[in-house]
């Protein structure tokens, strides 16, 4: 099946550091990728939808210019977290839809990154 | 409102019994709907999906849609310890994929 990696699982930054998040679709190429957001006991929020070669779309009340988002090829998203504070920190997802597989409506997730800020 | 609506539990139940979960959204428009299980500190992974009015089987899970009352629901059947994990709900918007603030399962041993 489908394989998401992200990297980092884990990361520990200081605050107004930033910090770069990469999601890969490793068996299958990936228009649009998204990127969602988890607090403690909370559900996944989609931050925003990373679209290869275009500007990514964000959701309501996410800062683009602090959550940076880049879809350079069609199995590659980067998200960097700019000038982390520790509000930020939280378990960033990113996950992947299959472009034209026959599952082309479920996503795939990545492992995750944890991300602690201090 | 919100768009997909869980209850947050935590549900209990004993191991062998069967676990019902449920879900609404708010979306008429949704066609594609989605059980996911996530374990504490790891991300979710997918269990059911279900496109049609009806019932779908897959092992114990059995998923049902009902579009006519907006619900999804999710039974376990033999529940097991290493079922014990929170379920979410999820459900398509245009390209877009949007989660209920999912259900805490727990199966006592």
């Amino acid at each position: 099946g489908a394989v998401v990696s992200q990297h980092p699982s884990r990361v520990i930054c200081k605050s107004g550091t930033s910090v770069k998040i990469e999601c890969r679709s490793l068996d299958f190429q990936a228009t649009t990728m998204f990127w969602y957001r988890q607090f403690p006991k909370k559900s996944l929020m989609l931050m925003a939808t990373s679209n290869e070669g275009s500007k990514a779309t964000y959701e309501q009340g996410v800062e683009k210019d602090k959550f940076l988002i880049n879809h350079a090829s069609l199995t590659l998203s980067t998200l960097t977290v700019t000038s982390a504070h520790p509000e930020d920190s939280s378990f960033y997802i990113c996950s992947a839809r299959e472009t034209g597989g026959s599952g082309a409506n479920v996503l795939t997730f990545g492992a995750g990154s944890r991300l602690t800020v201090l | 409102q919100k768009e997909v609506e869980q209850n947050s539990g935590p549900l209990s139940v004993p191991e062998g019994a069967i676990a019902s979960l449920n879900c609404t959204y708010s979306d008429r428009g949704s066609q594609s709907f989605f059980w996911y299980r996530q374990y504490s500190g790891k991300s979710p992974e997918l269990i059911m999906s279900i496109y049609s009015n009806g019932d779908k089987e897959d092992g114990r899970f059995t998923a049902q849609l009902n579009k006519a009352s907006q619900y999804v629901s999710l039974l376990i059947r033999d529940s097991q310890p290493s079922d014990s994990a929170t379920y979410l709900c999820a459900v398509n918007r245009a390209l877009k994929t949007i989660f209920g603030a999912g259900t805490r399962l727990f199966v006592k041993a």
